[in-house]
């Protein structure tokens, strides 16, 4: 079965950098998956594909802080220089014929 | 500017029936990939249904109770939902697909079915 799993939160120091882990279910260490991003009342926006080799895509307008890495099963996504509008919960998402799946969400904290 | 509207939301009882709709912009809607994904209250997202060149998918949960459809001609995307449960309460999100792919790359701002009597 296709799952992804997120911790439920992360915090960090404002300007500094965190990175947050979606991990693939057994089997499905090959998929590519995406991010999206969803502040607080607010629709939530895509932020990046990531592929098994670490290569990403990212959306019209996202800042260079924001990156993404790959290693076995486990994908990332890194912000640096987090700044306040950075607070937010962070979704992975992935995919297979006829279904789609995203993790639980990560609630980001700036402190 | 790829724009995504989703009105028709409310409140309905359950066993009830409401359309969504999701007006799109910027792009020409026919030509992607578009699905609905729901966020129920202090809740997670959760995919509902999508529908491409070749046919329509639908989450378990919802399957046999919900129709995914467009009007080329409108640009629009709707979502039917019958049977309607407390648990289908949630925000209901449009969201265009990536060229090619099963993942968004566009989402709408959401609108608000409550199920309740």
């Amino acid at each position: 079965q296709l799952v992804l799993t997120q911790s439920p939160s992360a915090s960090a120091s404002l300007g500094a950098s965190v990175k947050l882990t979606c991990t693939l279910s057994s089997g499905h260490s090959g998929y590519a998956i995406t991010w999206h991003q969803q502040q607080p009342e607010r629709g939530p926006r895509y932020l990046m594909k990531l592929n098994s080799d670490g290569s990403h895509i990212k959306g019209d307008g996202i800042p260079d802080r924001f990156s993404g890495s790959s290693s076995g099963a486990e994908r990332y996504l890194f912000i640096s220089s987090l700044q306040s509008e950075d607070e937010a919960d962070y979704y992975c998402q992935t995919w297979t014929t006829g279904i789609q799946v995203f993790g639980g969400g990560t609630k980001l904290t700036v402190l | 500017e790829v724009q995504l509207v989703e009105s028709g939301g409310g409140l309905v009882q359950p066993g009830g029936s409401l359309r969504l709709s999701c007006a799109a912009s910027g792009f020409t809607a026919s030509s992607n990939y578009m699905s609905w994904v729901r966020q129920a209250p202090g809740k997670g997202l959760e995919w509902v249904s999508l529908i491409y060149s070749g046919g329509t998918y639908y989450a378990d949960s919802v399957r046999g109770r919900f129709t995914i459809s467009r009007d080329s001609s409108k640009d629009t995307l709707y979502l039917q939902m019958n049977s309607l449960r407390a648990e289908d309460t949630a925000v209901y999100y449009c969201a265009r697909q990536a060229s090619g792919y099963y993942y968004p790359d566009y989402w709408g701002q959401g609108t608000l079915v409550t199920v309740s009597s």
